[in-house]
C-alpha cells in the first residue's frame, strides 16, 4: 500500500462545476495536510493546508480532513478552465518532518 | 525577496559521469527539501536539512546520491556514476522553519537527462 494515494485521473469537468479530488494516507498518525498544484513543466504551488478535521475554505477552495477514515478531499467551486493541472496531495508524516507525496490528480476543465 | 532559485535548469549528462545540482532557498528559511519527480510521476522525498543537519537521509535512493548544505544557505545534490534511471527533474523546496505544517515554496527544478 502506497503511503499516500490518488486517483490519477484525468478527471474531466465542464466549467463551473465543482471538481472533487480525493487523497488517502496510511500513517494514521499524519498530523498536517497539504494540497499543492502543478501546472505543466512547472514547480508545484501550494494551494491550501488542513490541520484539523472538518473543513476549510479559502475563495473557491475548501479541503475536508477526516482523520479517522484517514482522508482528506479538495473541492474547486466554479471550476475554470485554468484550474487544469495536476493535484497533489502531502501529508507530514507523524514525529518528523517528512514529506510524502501522492502521485497526483490530473483535473481538466472543459470550457 | 527572490523565491529559491537551482541552477542549472537543464543538464544532460552521460552514463557514468557525475553531477551537482545547486539550490539557493529563500533568505531566511532554515529548512530546505530536496525531491524527484519522474516524467508523469509525483514527488519522490529525497532529504531534508534543517540548518546544515541532515537528519534522515533514508530517502536517498542510494550510495551514488548524496547531499550537503552550507549553514542555512546553499545546498547541493551530487550524484556519482549517473545512470539512466537517475534521469528526472529534481526539485529543491524550502520553508521558514521545520516545523510539520510550514508551507514549502519550491524552485524550477532541474530537468537531468543522463545518456
Amino acid at each position: 500500500q502506497k503511503e499516500v494515494e490518488q486517483n490519477s485521473g484525468p478527471l474531466s469537468v465542464p466549467e463551473g462545476a465543482i471538481a472533487s479530488l480525493n487523497c488517502t494516507y496510511s500513517d494514521r498518525g499524519s498530523q498536517s495536510f497539504f494540497w499543492y498544484r502543478q501546472y505543466s513543466g512547472k514547480s508545484p504551488e501550494l494551494i491550501m493546508f488542513i490541520y484539523s478535521n472538518g473543513d476549510k475554505e479559502d475563495g473557491r477552495f475548501t479541503a475536508q480532513l477526516n482523520k479517522a477514515s484517514q482522508y482528506v478531499s479538495l473541492l474547486i467551486r466554479d471550476s475554470q478552465p485554468s484550474d487544469s493541472a495536476t493535484y497533489l496531495c502531502a501529508v507530514i508524516s507523524a514525529g518528523g518532518f517528512k514529506t510524502i507525496f501522492g502521485a497526483g490528480t490530473r483535473l481538466f476543465v472543459k470550457a | 525577496g527572490a523565491g529559491v532559485s537551482q541552477s542549472p535548469s537543464n543538464k544532460v549528462t552521460e552514463k557514468g559521469k557525475d553531477v551537482e545540482l545547486r539550490c539557493d532557498p529563500i533568505s531566511g528559511h532554515t529548512a530546505l527539501y530536496w525531491y524527484r519527480q519522474r516524467l508523469g510521476q509525483g514527488l519522490e522525498f529525497l532529504i531534508y536539512f534543517q540548518g546544515n543537519s541532515a537528519p534522515d537521509k533514508s530517502g536517498l535512493p542510494s550510495d551514488r546520491f548524496s547531499a550537503e548544505r552550507t549553514g542555512e544557505s546553499v545546498s547541493t545534490l551530487t550524484i556519482q556514476r549517473t545512470q539512466q534511471e537517475d534521469s528526472a527533474v529534481y526539485l529543491c523546496a524550502s520553508s521558514l522553519e521545520l516545523a510539520g505544517g510550514d508551507t514549502q515554496y519550491f524552485g524550477p527544478g532541474t530537468r537531468l537527462t543522463v545518456l
